[in-house]
């Protein structure tokens, strides 16, 4: 069984520009989280989807966004990208909330660079 | 979510069981203990969770107090695989929507 995978694994931008990052969930799962990891600190809880829905946010600025596909699928978009975006970005999937004791499993990540 | 109180770094043999503590004095009857670990540059792995009954899967164990205060992980026969940061949380299942990850215990197995 396949795990989370994330697209790209790597990826420069500039101050300013927008950037897209994917991930495709554990087959059968249905929720997905974003998380950002800057270097040396820890993870910090970006968004939460299931079903199609955004249910959580954490405390980042509106140019945080993203969205989940029908085959639950996600993206995350950062519009115009601070140098303090450069992080690592990582995505994890669950079953539906309704589930008890939902384990979340990551994916390997999104570097991003803002030069 | 409860806070948890991890040592910032361990040194284990390699064979040799690695037992990993965290103190979550203040967790509620609904928190779960779940461990993860991250070993360098690469996702989070999940590694077991418990409730209050002693847990243990391929990985691990996870031997947590009656008190539910605080648990240990056991890694029984640490390998040079098992260098990572491990990180212990408390997870309400009612709002398991995010994780948080404190700075957890940086474990090197050494030769």
């Amino acid at each position: 069984e396949a795990g989370v995978t994330q697209s790209p694994t790597h990826l420069i931008k500039t101050r300013g520009q927008q950037v897209t990052l994917r991930c495709s969930p554990i087959s059968g799962h249905t929720s997905v989280y974003w998380y950002q990891q800057a270097l040396g600190l820890g993870l910090q809880f970006l968004l939460w989807y299931d079903e199609g829905e955004e249910r959580n946010r954490g405390n980042f600025p509106p140019r945080f966004s993203g969205r989940q596909f029908p085959n639950y699928s996600s993206e995350l978009n950062v519009n115009a990208l601070e140098l303090e975006d450069s992080a690592l970005y990582l995505c994890a999937s669950s079953r539906r909330q309704r589930e008890a004791k939902n384990i979340q499993y990551f994916g390997a990540g999104t570097r991003l660079s803002v030069l | 979510d409860a806070k948890t109180t991890q040592p910032p770094s361990m040194d284990c043999a390699e064979g040799r069981a690695a037992n990993l503590p965290c103190n979550h004095s203040t967790i509620s009857g609904n928190e779960y203990v779940y461990w993860y670990r991250q070993i360098h540059s690469q996702g989070p792995q999940y590694i077991i969770h418990g409730l209050k009954n002693n847990e243990t899967n391929e990985m691990a164990s996870l031997i947590i107090t009656e008190d539910r205060k605080s648990s240990t992980l056991i890694l029984p026969h640490a390998t040079l695989r098992d260098t990572a940061v491990y990180y212990c949380i408390a997870v309400s299942t009612g709002t398991a929507s995010k994780l948080t990850f404190g700075t957890g215990t940086r474990l090197q197995v050494t030769l």
